[in-house]
Formats: C-alpha cells, sequence, structure tokens
C-alpha cells in the first residue's frame, strides 16, 4: 500500500539554524501538507500546497518557514532560524486528485530544537 | 467547520467491540465525518469518513444517526494495538482542505 515517508524521523539542531524537513507524499497525490504537534498538544495546521504554490496556510506558518517542491517527488518545509518553540513533530500528509480526498500522514520528523 | 465533542478517555476489553462516540450537533449538510486515529506519536491513520450513510471498511464501521448531530466509530474486535487516541472531525469541503484535530478519545484496551 503506497505511503506517505518522512525524513529524518529525528533532527536535533542549534537554536538559530535552519532546517530541512523532507516528505515524499504518495506518487499520485496532488495536494500536500503540513501539520505540526508541540508534545502533549494538538495537530495543527501549517500549510498546504497545490500546482507548486502555497494555497492555504494558518497563522502559525510566519515568515521563517517555507515550502517547496524541488522535483516530482519531494516536498519540503524549511525553518530559517528555528527558535526553541519550534520543538515539535512534524506530520507531512498528500491527497489525491480533488483538495476535498482523504489526506494520508507521514509517520512524521521529530525536530529538537537546543 | 463544526465543533466536535468526544469523551476524553474510553476503556476497551481486548476481543470486545470498541464504540466511540462523537457528538457534531452543528454539523452542516455538505460537512462529511472524518475519524483518524494516533498511536504514541505516529502520524495520525486515516480510519473512515462518511456523510449521510452508514459505512464499513476492514477497520471499522461508522454509524452517522439519521439527523447527522452524531455518530459512533465502531472497532469490531478490539486488539491492545488499537490503543491510540481517536480523532472525530468534521469537514467542510467549502472551507479550506485543512483538517482541524481536536483532543480525541483516548482508547486504552484493556488484556
Amino acid at each position: 500500500e503506497p505511503e506517505v515517508t518522512q525524513t529524518p524521523s529525528h533532527q536535533v539542531t542549534q537554536m538559530g539554524q535552519e532546517v530541512i524537513l523532507r516528505c515524499v507524499p504518495i506518487s499520485n497525490h496532488l495536494y500536500f501538507y503540513w501539520y505540526r504537534q508541540i508534545l502533549g498538544q494538538k495537530v495543527e495546521f501549517l500549510v498546504s500546497f497545490y500546482n507548486n504554490e502555497i494555497s492555504e496556510k494558518s497563522e502559525i506558518f510566519d515568515d521563517q518557514f517555507s515550502v517547496e517542491r524541488p522535483d516530482g517527488s519531494n516536498f519540503t518545509l524549511k525553518i530559517r532560524s528555528t527558535k526553541l518553540e519550534d520543538s515539535a513533530m512534524y506530520f507531512c500528509a498528500s491527497s489525491g486528485s480533488v483538495p476535498t480526498d482523504t489526506q494520508y500522514f507521514g509517520p512524521g520528523t521529530r525536530l529538537t530544537v537546543l | 467547520d463544526a465543533k466536535t465533542t468526544q469523551p476524553t478517555s474510553m476503556d476497551c476489553a481486548e476481543g470486545r467491540a470498541a464504540n466511540l462516540p462523537c457528538n457534531h450537533s452543528t454539523i452542516s449538510g455538505n460537512e462529511y465525518v472524518y475519524w483518524y486515529r494516533q498511536i504514541h506519536s505516529q502520524g495520525p491513520q486515516y480510519i473512515i469518513h462518511g456523510l449521510k450513510n452508514n459505512e464499513t471498511n476492514e477497520m471499522a464501521s461508522l454509524i452517522i444517526t439519521e439527523d447527522r448531530k452524531s455518530s459512533t466509530l465502531i472497532l469490531p474486535h478490539a486488539t491492545l494495538r488499537d490503543t491510540a487516541v481517536y480523532y472525530c472531525i468534521v469537514r467542510s469541503p467549502n472551507t479550506g482542505n485543512q483538517f482541524y484535530f481536536g483532543t480525541g478519545t483516548s482508547l486504552t484496551v484493556i488484556p
């Protein structure tokens, strides 16, 4: 069964450093998403991406965040200058050919900012 | 999106059916009910979704009341691996494609 994959599974970085989280969505999917979950809190939407541009973003997704689909398979989330409060699980998701299709989530990347 | 209310936690004996309720009394006619679960800190796993009719797949059954104000997710024969947080999410096609996750129901399957 096709699945969303994410790398790395755990990323440790120093405050102020840039990190790139990588995702490989399900191959025939067209809509891509990032969510995050701070330890003990709810899963929160960050951004959705379609046709090489952002379609929606939340208030959390400020100027320090960016997303990119650099090639036909990868979808990345970049955090330019990490803060302690960026420590969280980051989940990538993808859905099919219409935005209301079911979203399938990856296993997540645990980001720890020291 | 309509707000959902779920019990904070539930227990279920292994091998028995787990019935997880969800109230969504403000649901609109075009809003779907989705169920996801999250095991430990893994990514949310899709279970099932429905609009009006009851639905069944290899994982679970979804029973939606006729007035659509509540629903029940049924895991027919719960196993220890079903211990997870279960999220009931009402999603409108008109207000964006993101999912709004609440706090869900923490289901513990007891041996």
